[in-house]
Parts: C-alpha cells; structure tokens; sequence
C-alpha cells in the first residue's frame, strides 16, 4: 500500500524563526494535500498541491513528483503556527479520494 | 461559500451504547462525502465515503455503519459501541470527481467509556 512518511515528527522553534516540514512517500501519486490540524483537532486545508510550488501568505508548498517528496515552508513563524501539520497523498484514483496520510509533525513555536 | 456543520461537537458514551454522529454540508449540491477517524495520538483513517444518495462505500471495517439519507447529509453510528470506537471523528467533503481537495468539519470527540 501506500507509505507516507512526515519528518521531523516535532520542532520547536522560537518566534520569527523557519521552519522545513518533509513528506516522502513510496508510490505515484495524483495529488498531495498539507492540512493544519489545531490543538482541537480540527483540520484546516493548507494546499493541495500535487506537483510544482505553490505560496500562501507566509507558507509555500513544494511538491516533486520523480523525487517523490513534497514540503512545507513556513516562513517568520508565530506562536499561533503551532499544531500539527499533516501531509496526505492521494494515488488511488477512483470515485473516491482516498487519502494516506501521514503522522504528522508537531511543531510548537515559543515566543 | 460551502459549510459544513458537525454534531455533536463531543460525546460521552458507554460500552454497547449506541452511537450515531452527524453532517451536513450546506452551499454545495452533490458533494463527495467522507468519514474519517484518528485515536488518539494516531493516524487519519478513511472509514466510509459517498459519491450520492443511499450509496455509500466501506473504507474500514471498525464495527460502524454509515448512511446518506439526504444529499447534504452523512450519518455515522453503531448499535453497540466499542472501547476502540475512542477517537476523533471528522466528516468531509470534496467536489466530485477524483482526488479532489477535501474540506473537513470540525470534528466529534469520542470518549467510550
């Protein structure tokens, strides 16, 4: 089956300093999504974003599909970055969008 | 602008009690819905998706049903809960069509009990 694998699984960073989320994975794919999800647990769509780069606000999304790879930038963070942020491949095709995600990294921005 | 509205927001329930969780998506006709799970500290997990009304596909078997009585509303539950049904349950829409960008509500927290 497919294999997604997010890296690191945590950082912490201080307020104002980057951050470089990885996602690998081990098949073709037909899409990649980031989400943030809160503290709460509620998820939030970032990008999707299944080849090339792609900017919102202080956060960019690459994806390379023959390195099989995707990344998340988050530039100047802010405490209010911090949550997880999950990585979803998408390579089923089909009906249905079925998603592989990964475990996610914890990030946790200190003022 | 397309919404989507889960209930309840938490639940706390007692092994072998029931369990039905709802969705509703509103400002969209004909969605692709989902339902996903994470236990705590784990992975997303797809359990059910449907592309229409009165149809409806098993992702994972976890001793859960899911059903569409309406087009803009999804329903999961169970008869006899689980320890393992703990967790967090979101709903979710995509456009339909394939691989498509999903939007998630904001989640049930499940504690069995």
């Amino acid at each position: 089956g497919q294999q997604v694998q997010q890296s690191p699984a945590s950082l912490v960073l201080q307020e104002g300093e980057n951050a470089e989320l990885q996602c690998n994975f081990s098949t073709s794919l037909n899409s990649m999504q980031w989400f943030y999800q809160r503290p709460g647990g509620s998820l939030v769509s970032l990008f999707y974003n299944p080849s090339g780069t792609k900017h919102s606000g202080r956060l960019t999304s690459t994806t390379v599909i023959k390195e099989r790879r995707s990344s998340l930038h988050i530039s100047s963070s802010q405490t209010t970055d911090s949550g997880t942020y999950l990585c979803a491949l998408g390579g089923s095709g089909g009906s249905n969008a079925k998603l592989t995600f990964g475990k996610g990294t914890k990030l946790s921005v200190k003022s | 602008a397309q919404t989507i509205h889960q209930w309840p927001v938490a639940e706390i329930k007692a092994v072998g009690s029931p369990l039905s969780l709802g969705c509703t998506i509103k400002g969209k006709s004909s969605p692709n819905l989902y339902w996903y799970w994470q236990a705590t500290g784990g992975t997303l997990q797809q359990l059910f998706y449907s592309i229409t009304v009165g149809q409806v596909e098993s992702v994972v078997q976890l001793n859960l049903s899911a059903s569409r009585p309406k087009d803009d509303q999804f329903i999961l539950s169970t008869e006899k809960l689980l320890l393992s049904h703990s967790g967090f349950y979101l709903c979710a829409w995509s456009w339909t069509g394939t691989n498509e960008r999903l939007f998630f509500g904001h989640g049930t927290k499940l504690s069995v009990l």
